[in-house]
């Protein structure tokens, strides 16, 4: 299994300009949701999903958009590029939705720098 | 907002256990403290998970007292491998409903020095 897939890995964008930072995994998990990482800060949450059809807000929505049209994906879009949006971005999955016996698998995350 | 709170930075040597605590004084009912542990570049790795008393697995252990608002990771015989970011989560209700969403904090640095 190649677990939770993140592509790209790096990125640069110019201010203004938009992308969408890709999240796969082939676990069949339900949950899926995305974390930004600033340096020396913990992983705060951008959106998440409990399956198919099904995406919410987290902690930091501004200037993000998702869609999850499968079980399997689940995109990140940055709308208008700005500074501020330059982080780590990691995807995770889980097979059940934050409780249960299963922790959640992280991508290796991608790297965007917007200057 | 993270629910927990746990020490900014520790330091270690080869060969010690490492005892990490976490507080997390408004866990609720149904929530389970989960431990990650995140290496540079990397994304974060679950580490083991629990809900009540002790729990083991064939990295660490993990102790809960009878009133849930604390946890202590153990990590035995720590190597230089180990150094790491340790992170302490409780289930949040914030977003997603009845179960929530795991939400982290700043986590503990690790440092293990031969």
């Amino acid at each position: 299994n190649a677990g939770v897939t993140q592509t790209p890995k790096f990125q640069v964008l110019k201010t203004g300009q938009s992308m969408t930072l890709q999240c796969a995994q082939d676990m069949n998990h339900e949950y899926m949701s995305w974390y930004r990482q600033d340096p020396g800060m913990g992983l705060r949450l951008i959106h998440y999903s409990v399956g198919a059809g099904i995406t919410d807000q987290g902690e930091v929505p501004n200037g993000y958009n998702v869609s999850r049209s499968t079980t399997e994906d689940f995109p990140l879009r940055l709308l208008s590029a700005a500074p501020s949006q330059t982080s780590v971005y990691f995807c995770a999955s889980s097979y059940t939705h934050g409780q249960g016996a299963y922790g959640y698998t992280f991508g290796s995350g991608t790297r965007l720098t917007v200057v | 907002l993270a629910k927990t709170t746990q020490p900014i930075s520790m330091d270690s040597y080869e060969g010690q256990e490492v005892n990490i605590t976490c507080s997390h004084n408004n866990i609720a009912t149904n929530d389970y403290i989960t431990w990650y542990q995140q290496f540079p570049s990397q994304g974060p790795r679950f580490i083991i998970q629990g809900y009540k008393t002790k729990v083991t697995n064939e990295v660490a252990s993990l102790f809960i007292p009878a009133d849930r608002k604390s946890s202590t990771l153990s990590l035995p015989r720590v190597s230089l491998s180990d150094t790491a970011v340790y992170y302490c989560l409780v289930g949040d209700r914030n977003y997603g409903g009845s179960q929530g969403n795991l939400i982290f904090g700043k986590g503990t640095k690790l440092s293990v020095k031969p």
